[in-house]
């Protein structure tokens, strides 16, 4: 089975700041890790993904997020907060293989103060 | 593209009552996933068919849901009769595999009273 574990529901930075958003998979096979947002009151959208070629993926927004294989981990990262990164945020994981589903985290909410 | 098109975007109905979602995938996307999000589950994966078939129905809560995708540009998930716990945000999201990522529509936010 596949699991994602999003530490921290809540974060909060200044702006300007790093954003570092944590995520740990669980997978008995090579995974694919997604990044989502989600701003209020709309659906999920894509930020980036790995799908197992390059280990620092880069993705909308300014964000990336780097594959750590020995530390099971796929945390997101931004140099600079923006007031407009306010929102949640999901980490998910799926098989490598097919049309399978994802499985995702219960989110991180972030919060830019000004 | 349009992208994923769910309706309606929000749904009030009465306890006891008959709730239709739908949906509508990205042409060409094989695969459709229906999820449900609540502030105490999160996201939840109900359901979900590729090329029309459905592959896992674990997620259904109860026998109260059903979903079907009778072509590949359509699907409706179904609860009857509703309840008051059913209240959430469904979701659906279409894709063509794994490697090119999962699109989700914008959700339908349904309260039962």
């Amino acid at each position: 089975a596949q699991s994602v574990t999003q530490l921290g529901s809540h974060v909060s930075v200044s702006e300007g700041a790093l954003v570092l958003l944590r995520c740990n998979y669980s997978s008995s096979v090579p995974p694919y890790l997604f990044w989502y947002v989600q701003y209020p009151n709309q659906g999920l959208q894509l930020l980036l993904k790995y799908t197992s070629a390059a280990t620092l993926v880069k993705g909308i927004n300014g964000f990336e997020a780097e594959f750590k294989k020995s530390e099971t981990s796929f945390h997101l990262t931004k140099p600079s907060a923006h007031m407009s990164d306010a929102a949640e945020y999901f980490c998910a994981v799926s098989r490598n293989s097919g049309n399978t589903p994802l499985v995702f985290g219960k989110g991180t909410r972030l919060s830019v103060i000004a | 593209d349009a992208g994923v098109i769910q309706s309606p975007r929000h749904e009030v109905t009465e306890m006891g009552q008959e709730v239709t979602l739908r949906c509508k995938p990205i042409s060409g996307h094989n695969s459709l996933f229906w999820y449900r999000q609540t502030m105490m589950r999160g996201l939840e994966l109900l359901i979900y068919f590729n090329n029309n078939v459905p592959i896992d129905d674990s997620g259904m809560p109860e026998d109260r849901f059903s979903a079907k995708m009778p072509n590949a540009s359509f699907s409706t998930l179904k609860i009857q009769p509703s309840e008051p716990r059913d209240s959430a945000v469904y979701f659906c999201a279409s894709s063509s595999g794994v490697d090119y990522g999962y699109t989700f529509g914008s959700g339908t936010r349904l309260t039962v009273v």
